[in-house]
């Protein structure tokens, strides 16, 4: 069964701490995976988008692993702000058929205080 | 346009009545995709078009539910006869036509249902 596990399901941390959100998957065949934030109340903003042939990727403050051996991936938050508080959802496309399909994970809520 | 919008931005109605979604794509976007999200999960697909051609729908679409987009440009969801189940956020996005896996995917900022 194709499935996205995400850990841990919620997290605290102070301002100007960083941080790691793990992701777990089960999804075959594998196209590519990205990681998304989410705002409450509002949509998901993509972050990242990696390849299997990716195994690092940046945007800013946040840097995404890949290990496709593994199935597993990491997004690493540096000198957290106040508005790095949110959703973080992890999310894998498969190829199936003639179209791709994103397989959301649960997310992983992530509070950060002054 | 600068993004998706969606309309209206809550909802709150009694159980049995029927609502309508809509949501206004990315201009020049041939993709389409509605999903359900309830509180503490990741978004559910729901369904997507390709222009006016609804190409899947999830077996969580059951009969209640209808989605169209006549003209290939916006498009609504309707939700017929609602339960307190219903009640989600319910998200739409949009994806240019690319060959391959890694069109990416832009959100609106969803609807939020209560079903009393």
């Amino acid at each position: 069964k194709n499935q996205v596990e995400q850990s841990p399901q919620s997290l605290i941390i102070l301002e100007g701490k960083n941080c790691t959100l793990q992701c777990n998957y089960t999804v075959s065949p594998f196209s590519n995976l990205r990681w998304y934030k989410q705002d409450t109340g509002r949509g998901p903003v993509s972050l990242t988008i990696m390849t299997f042939s990716e195994n690092t990727k940046s945007n800013g403050r946040y840097t995404a692993t890949l290990d496709a051996d593994t199935k597993q991936s990491s997004l690493h938050i540096t000198a957290s702000q106040l508005s790095d508080s949110a959703s973080y959802i992890c999310v894998v496309s498969a190829r199936m058929d003639s179209s791709y399909k994103l397989i959301f994970g649960s997310g992983t809520r992530l509070l950060v205080r002054p | 346009d600068t993004g998706v919008s969606q309309d209206p931005r809550h909802k709150i109605t009694k159980r049995g009545q029927n609502v309508t979604f809509r949501c206004d794509p990315i201009s020049e976007h041939n993709r389409l995709y509605w999903y359900r999200q309830t509180l503490g999960q990741g978004p559910e697909f729901l369904t997507y078009f390709q222009n006016e051609a609804q190409l899947e729908k999830s077996r969580l679409l059951s009969d209640r539910f209808s989605a169209e987009r006549p003209k290939g440009s916006f498009s609504t969801l309707e939700i017929q006869r609602t339960e307190q189940g219903d009640s989600a956020m319910y998200l739409c996005a949009s994806s240019p036509d690319l060959a391959g896996g890694l069109r990416e995917q832009f959100f609106g900022p969803g609807t939020r249902l209560t079903v009393l």
